[in-house]
């Protein structure tokens, strides 16, 4: 079964610190989709980065980086310079069909909070 | 170009009623998927619905169900409420997949008491 586990629930950090968001997911197909959210307290999801299985490049947006490793089947998420507009939570999810069909589902994590204090 | 739009954006129920959230994608979306926010069981997949049609559908009973119009609204009911349906309901839209990147929208916080 499909699975994500975010295994920090909150993080505290003071601004210009390094932060690292963890990710793990478990999936029995061999194309899938691995996102990441920020969910500000607005409540609204914000689309952040899209990965999919074939492609383990690292990428780096600005601040954020993203390091995808099939290997440990881990997609962590690395905000550089945290600022307080940060904070939010953060969610990492995977999508995939479970049958290698057409029809995917979205599984969350259960998020990360981040606090970035001034 | 508009958003995601959810309406209402509260509604407060009582044990037994039915309610029925609403939700627009936008324009030229073709997928709306529905999704159930707790602080226990945190985001959870309840269906996709792709031309009018439920592709997809997660652990949910049946008192949970939708339905997807012509022009891509789409609506999710719930049925007999009950206290732990208290969440906040999100609606997502995507031009065509759930693979692909999805636009929210503010969600419906949902009261049962």
């Amino acid at each position: 079964a499909q699975k994500v586990t975010q295994a920090q629930t909150e993080i505290s950090v003071v601004e210009k610190e390094d932060v690292t968001l963890d990710c793990v997911y478990e999936t029995r197909d061999t194309t899938y989709y691995l996102f990441w959210y920020k969910q500000p307290p607005s409540g609204e999801l914000v689309f952040l980065i899209r990965r999919n299985s074939f492609d383990e490049q690292n990428e780096i947006s600005g601040r954020y980086s993203w390091n995808f490793q099939k290997s440990t089947s881990s997609f962590n998420f690395t905000i550089t310079a945290s600022q307080v507009v940060d904070s939010a939570v953060y969610f990492c999810a995977l999508s995939d069909s479970n049958s290698g069909g057409s029809n995917y589902k979205l599984t969350f994590g259960k998020g990360t909070l981040l606090t970035v204090n001034p | 170009k508009a958003g995601v739009t959810q309406t209402p954006r509260y509604l407060i129920k009582t044990r037994g009623q039915q309610v029925t959230l609403s939700c627009s994608p936008i324009s030229g979306h073709r997928s709306v998927s529905w999704y159930q926010q707790t602080p226990g069981q945190g985001l959870q997949f309840l269906f996709e619905y792709f031309s009018e049609t439920q592709r997809n559908k997660g652990n949910f009973p049946g008192r949970f169900s939708g339905r997807q119009f012509s022009n891509s609204r789409s609506e999710m009911n719930v049925s007999t409420l009950e206290l732990g349906d208290s969440a906040l309901y999100l609606c997502a839209s995507s031009f065509d997949s759930l693979n692909e990147k999805l636009f929210f929208g503010s969600g419906t916080q949902l009261s049962v008491l």
